[in-house]
């Protein structure tokens, strides 16, 4: 079965400490997009990935960081840096820029 | 820039009746449209896409959508609703020549029998 994973579902982490986030496709899709979920405020795009080892900025990119040394991963960072880390954090994937995004189930991280 | 607006935060409608989430969306391009469904703490599912030809597009589970470029509106409909439609419904627009797409703030159905 093709599909994105993330993982874990939930995550708590203390304040100050950095925590990456798992984003993994097998759709064999090019590329690869990181959102963050707030209540009512939908969701924004923090950063995104067209092609391997290229990625850009978002609308919200200061505090997270990414990588994407492979075609199927696609890891979040979330820094000490970010202000506001309690969130839903969803990743996407999309065969081409014609088509729709398919979503990961999305992870929970709530920083204390 | 484009934008999306979902001026309704919350629908509640009763078992068996009709519903329309609206949408609206402003871009000086081409667009692609799409509304997408979220159950809690899940990922979002594709309810359906205008990418072009037909302004009365067909989705998943009953729904339906029809492309208006005048009105610059996409709007969701379902003659009648099942309580398992209760989620939360979000309008998302892309411009044809570019990668990103825009969300909308979400509409929340709560439907009650």
């Amino acid at each position: 079965d093709g599909g994105i994973t993330q993982s874990p579902k939930y995550l708590f982490r203390k304040e100050g400490q950095n925590v990456t986030l798992s984003c993994e496709q097998n759709l064999n899709h090019d590329a690869m997009y990181w959102y963050r979920q707030d209540p009512g405020q939908g969701l924004r795009l923090i950063y995104y990935s067209q092609i391997v080892n290229d990625f850009q900025k978002g609308d919200i990119a200061e505090g997270y960081s990414v990588s994407r040394e492979k075609k199927e991963s696609f890891p979040l960072t979330v820094t000490s840096a970010q202000k506001n880390p309690t969130a839903f954090y969803l990743c996407a994937s999309v065969r081409d820029r014609a088509y729709e995004q398919y979503f990961g189930p999305g992870t929970r991280l709530t920083v204390t | 820039a484009q934008s999306v607006t979902q001026l309704d935060s919350q629908v509640p409608v009763f078992e068996e009746a009709p519903v329309e989430l609206r949408c609206n969306y402003s871009s000086s391009v081409s667009v692609y449209l799409f509304w997408y469904v979220q159950y809690p703490n899940q990922g979002l599912q594709l309810l359906l896409k205008y990418l072009s030809g037909s302004t009365l597009v067909k989705g998943i589970n009953g729904f339906e959508a029809e492309f208006n470029k005048s009105q610059t509106s996409f709007h969701l409909r379902k003659p009648s609703v099942h309580i398992s439609d209760t989620a939360e419904y979000f309008c998302a627009v892309k411009n044809t020549g570019f990668q990103k797409l825009v969300f909308g703030t979400g509409t929340r159905l709560l439907v009650s029998p």
